[in-house]
């Protein structure tokens, strides 16, 4: 089956922009993640989802980001008033359940802030 | 906080083994995982092993964890081109928390 889809693969804004960042997860997965790699790093935690509530946001950096998943699917990545430090590739990544010890990623967003 | 640490770059010739470290500080962690990244690419899971196992094989990959050290290593023998790339060691604590925590990368370059 189709693995974890992100739209779109890039995004060129401006600072002070509003963006929206789109993960489609593997269908039936019911665990939801959100990760932002810098250049040169590892993936780092932002937030995760088990169905439709956010059961831990911890890693968000601050409140100009935020991210939703109404329908326990589909989760949409906000980021509010960009600003070039945000600049990044953004990964979404999903498992069978939160308990489940596989997390399958997608490809990526990748976010310029100019 | 939890930290995961690898050295940044490893080369090697081709058909010969690889070995990729990687150390943690959190003795809490369950699962240790190894992942795969490819210019472009999104991360692809290699293979994971339990905090209870010492040793792990599957294919041309051999996973090995010194608890009591907190290092952890992956073997690729064999090592071909299309094994070039980044590889990420992360972990996962117990309890409530599910994220996972990676560490820098390693870069594989596997030269012919």
């Amino acid at each position: 089956g189709a693995g974890v889809s992100q739209t779109p693969s890039n995004k060129v804004t401006e600072k002070g922009k509003y963006v929206e960042l789109r993960c489609d997860p593997i269908s039936g997965h019911t665990a939801l993640y959100w990760y932002r790699q810098s250049l040169g790093q590892g993936p780092e935690f932002l937030i995760y989802f088990q169905g439709t509530g956010a059961a831990d946001d911890s890693g968000l950096p601050n409140d100009r980001f935020f991210a939703v998943r109404p329908e326990g699917s589909v989760s949409t990545l906000k980021i509010q008033r960009t600003e070039r430090g945000d600049s990044a590739v953004y990964l979404c990544a999903s498992s069978r359940s939160a308990g489940d010890n596989e997390q399958f990623f997608g490809p990526g967003t990748r976010l310029t802030v100019l | 906080g939890e930290d995961v640490e690898q050295s940044l770059f490893l080369s090697v010739r081709e058909g010969d083994s690889s070995v990729i470290n990687c150390t943690y500080t959190d003795s809490s962690s369950t699962y240790l995982y190894w992942y795969k990244q490819e210019p472009g690419a999104g991360l692809q899971l290699l293979t994971y092993i339990f905090s209870n196992m010492d040793m792990k094989q599957d294919q041309r990959l051999t996973v090995l964890l010194n608890k009591k050290d907190k290092h952890l290593s992956l073997r690729i023998a064999d090592t071909q081109t299309g094994d070039s790339a980044i590889y990420f060691c992360a972990e996962r604590s117990s309890g409530s928390a599910r994220q996972l925590t990676f560490g820098s990368g390693t870069q594989l370059t596997v030269l012919p």
